[in-house]
């Protein structure tokens, strides 16, 4: 099946550093989608993208949708203590159907 | 609040029982997801059904089995229930095949 390599796994920053993870896959993506969690706590989507090369952010955050459509990229800038949680990328194929997630990228920040 | 509803928020029980894990779509959508999240593990796609209908299978267990019902509302049924079955289960909804997943708070249980 499909597998998304998600990178780091995980990273700890000191508070006002900019953090950068990023999803690749072996397979094509049409739409990739970026969420966090909090403990305890169900994901929350961040962004979503849907054309290859498609550049979007959310505030401090900001993801691209990779030109080969095998990848995308996430980045944090300015980080702050709440942005800790677990990060996961997910993508969806031509199919439509199927959305895989990447294993997540745990992120700690020390104030 | 995303507008899924999980219950129970909370679950111990012991080995060999079985239990019912309830979701109530958002307002509207048509697809709902499940996922199980061992601890400091990633998301397990379990299974989806789109307005009452199986659409995918994932690494669910034999002894695993869900369903949705013509309200849209989706339960997870886990029986024969072993220590490795402890761990959060998550509900998404979707408005339709395509669309962006909103998940539910989790249901955590605990095997005992």
């Amino acid at each position: 099946g499909q597998q998304l390599n998600q990178s780091p796994q995980s990273m700890f920053i000191q508070e006002g550093e900019d953090v950068s993870m990023n999803c690749t896959s072996s397979s094509i993506f049409n739409t990739w989608l970026w969420y966090k969690q909090d403990p305890g706590e169900g994901p929350v989507l961040l962004i979503a993208l849907y054309k290859a090369g498609e550049l979007t952010s959310n505030g401090r955050l900001t993801a691209q949708f990779g030109i080969t459509r095998k990848d995308s990229f996430l980045n944090i800038s300015a980080s702050i203590p709440s942005d800790v949680g677990i990060y996961f990328c997910a993508g969806r194929n031509n199919a439509g159907n199927m959305l895989t997630f990447g294993g997540g990228t745990r992120l700690m920040v020390k104030p | 609040d995303s507008g899924v509803t999980q219950t129970p928020k909370h679950l111990i029980t012991a080995t060999g029982q079985r239990v019912t894990l309830r979701c109530s779509p958002r307002s509207g959508d048509l697809s709902v997801y499940w996922y199980q999240q061992s601890l400091d593990q990633g998301l397990q796609f379990l299974i989806q059904y789109y307005n009452g209908e199986e659409r995918a299978k994932g690494n669910i267990l034999e002894r695993f089995s869900a369903q949705q019902f013509p309200d849209l509302h989706s339960e997870l049924n886990l029986s024969s229930l072993e220590l490795g079955d402890s761990a959060l289960y998550f509900c998404a909804s979707s408005a339709d095949l395509a669309g962006e997943l909103f998940f539910g708070e989790g249901s955590r249980l605990t095997v005992l």
